[in-house]
């Protein structure tokens, strides 16, 4: 059974950075490609953007290109989301999800991240 | 702006049927087959429930149906149940872009 299953919630300072993961079982890492997804307090879903993991290229949406960062670790089936220089704003909900043709059939829980000083 | 809108809430007894609605504004959107829906319940991964306007992945009941018309897909459960509370989204794939309702929350009376 495919599982994703993301680090627990962070808490951090204005300017700090912040480090998701997203551990992939069930399936094989390399086959699927993984996206990250944003929901901000009160907001919809944003695509952030997504990472090949048979090649580790990252693609970022508009909104997210230059704090954003995607990477993996194919050794532990795993996928990261470094935001760096961390402001009020970026206190949101992230997820990881699989995308299996065009639909997402694999989400993880969602990592709470909350900038605050 | 969501490019996809949906009605903030929706509600039906037990043993009911509901539809939510989901309309394209964005010409990337528009006219994609590829519409799916995901159940969400605060605090967990939202499920997968339809996909390609009307598919059902496996272990999903059949009293959720999805459905198309024009620029609007909508999402219908039937036989309404009490575990079926929870926030619905659409999303839509088109021109190499994934596009997401803004969420309607389904509410068992």
């Amino acid at each position: 059974q495919v599982h994703l299953v993301q680090s627990a919630s962070e808490l951090k300072k204005p300017g700090a950075s912040v480090r998701v993961s997203c551990r992939a079982s069930g399936y094989t890492f390399t086959s699927y490609s993984l996206f990250w997804i944003r929901q901000a307090p009160g907001q919809g879903l944003e695509l952030m953007g997504w990472i090949t993991t048979n090649t580790g290229h990252p693609t970022y949406a508009q909104a997210f290109t230059g704090r954003f960062v995607f990477s993996l670790d194919t050794s532990v089936s795993t996928a990261y989301l470094q935001i760096s220089s961390l402001q009020a704003e970026d206190t949101a909900f992230y997820y990881c999800a699989r995308l299996k043709i065009t639909e997402f059939d694999s989400w993880g829980q969602g990592t709470l991240v909350t900038v605050s000083s | 702006q969501s490019a996809l809108i949906q009605p903030p809430s929706a509600s039906g007894s037990p043993g009911q049927s509901v539809t939510i609605s989901c309309t394209a504004t964005s010409s990337d959107v528009v006219g994609s087959d590829y519409v799916s829906w995901y159940q969400y319940h605060p605090g967990k991964a939202p499920k997968l429930m339809i996909y390609d306007v009307t598919r059902r992945p496996s272990g999903v009941p059949d009293r959720f149906s999805g459905s198309k018309s024009g620029n609007t897909a909508s999402l219908t459960v039937s036989g309404l149940q009490a575990e079926d509370e929870a926030d619905y989204f659409c999303m839509i794939y088109g021109g190499n872009n994934w596009v997401f309702g803004g969420g309607t929350k389904l509410t068992v009376l």
